[in-house]
Parts: structure tokens; sequence; C-alpha cells
């Protein structure tokens, strides 16, 4: 397994500002991935975190709302942009180390007002 | 399309009981099931997997059945513990669609001491 923390662990944020969460992970990983949970729902992929090239995003979720960086095998980033209430949600980093498996990370709870 | 779906939102079960946590698949094309665990404010643990070329895989109190033909598996515990008390949430991959994982809505599991 891997170390995996998230900043912040906890937010609360203004309708229409963004907010950029932080992932590191302990040793180097070729797959991160980006979810969100929105309150009593599952876990809904957001997009895959690729080193060295853009983040590939699911339907429903696009760059502009969701920036991603992924700078090095170690870190990435997720900003949620022009927040609104909707958003309100724990955003949760991901790597697979094994061919299925994939470890999560704290999570970031994110309540937009 | 809820490609996974969980249809018990929560579970209560008396202390040395066992726990039957049940979940079907729509998408003939998964090939790997997984179960996570998931506690207030934390990101969800991995637990146990199976692999759609075996119908059972135990791990202590922890085994995971799959049933193919109905695209149903389930996870038992026994004996359940107060401290198994979580959201249980199943998750399917494609390994032909970069490993993605498709999540259920969740149950959640109460061990009653």
């Amino acid at each position: 397994s891997a170390v995996i923390s998230q900043k912040p662990s906890r937010d609360i944020c203004q309708r229409g500002t963004s907010l950029t969460i932080q992932c590191q992970v302990d040793s180097q990983v070729t797959m991160m991935f980006w979810y969100r949970q929105q309150p009593g729902q599952s876990l809904t992929l957001i997009a895959t975190a690729n080193q060295g090239s853009e983040a590939t995003y699911e339907s429903g979720f696009v760059i502009d709302k969701f920036p991603i960086s992924r700078p090095n095998l170690t870190f990435s980033t997720l900003t949620v942009s022009n927040m609104s209430p909707e958003d309100s949600s724990i955003y949760l980093c991901s790597l697979r180390l094994g061919p299925h498996e994939q470890f999560f990370g704290p999570g970031t709870r994110l309540t937009v007002l | 399309d809820q490609q996974v779906k969980q249809n018990s939102p929560s579970l209560s079960v008396q202390e040395g009981r066992i726990s039957i946590l049940n979940c079907d698949y729509t998408n003939s094309m998964f090939d790997y099931f997984l179960w996570y665990k998931k506690y207030p404010a934390e990101g969800p643990t991995f637990l146990i997997s199976i692999s759609s070329i075996k119908d059972k895989n135990e791990d202590g109190r922890f085994t995971v059945f799959l049933n193919k033909s109905a695209k149903h598996l389930s996870l038992h515990i026994v004996p359940s513990q107060p401290g198994d008390s979580a959201v249980y949430f199943c998750a399917a991959s494609d390994s032909g669609n970069t490993g993605k994982l498709i999540f259920g809505q969740g149950t959640t599991l109460q061990v009653k001491p």
C-alpha cells in the first residue's frame, strides 16, 4: 500500500470562488484518480490524472470546471472552479498499485455556501 | 444508468452473527469486483476483491461470493463485530477499460453489541 494525504481536509467556501485540493503520495505511482462523493451518494470518478499529459475526464465533468495537474508521480491537484452549492461534496484522490485495486486518500470535505 | 447497485441502504446485525451485504451489476464486461469499507471522515479502505474467474474469495472473517450468471455478488462477514459498523461499497472494474472502478451506492452496516 501507500500513504496518501490530502489538503485541506475540509473547507467552507463562498459561491463563485475556487478551491485547489492537493493529493500527495509517499511513493511513485503511475495512475491517480479523482472522485467525488456527493451527500448520500456513491463515489463518482471525475478524471484520471496522467503524469506528463492532460487528465482524462469522465462524462459530465469538464476541464474548465475541474482542472487537474499532475506535475510528477507523487503529486496531483484538483481545482473546483466557480463553485456553487451543488459542488458540496467529499473529494477523494486514489491511486492504483495493482491491476485493479485502488487506494484512497482521506478525502476533502467541501461545503459551498 | 446505475451499472452497480446495492439495493439495501442499511443493515443491522447483532454482534457475533453473520452480515451479508449484496451487490448487483448489469455490465457483463465487468471482470473484477471489490469491496470497500468507509468510516465517517475517512477515505474508503480496500477490503477484499474477486476475479470473475472465481466464485469465492476468503480473507479471515470476510468472504466474497460471485454469481456471474445472476450478475450478483455478496460480502459475508462472520462473526460480525461492532468495529465492522461502517458504509460498505461494492465496486466493479472492466479490465479492458483502463480499470476504472464503478461504485454502488453503499450499504450502511450497524453491528449491535
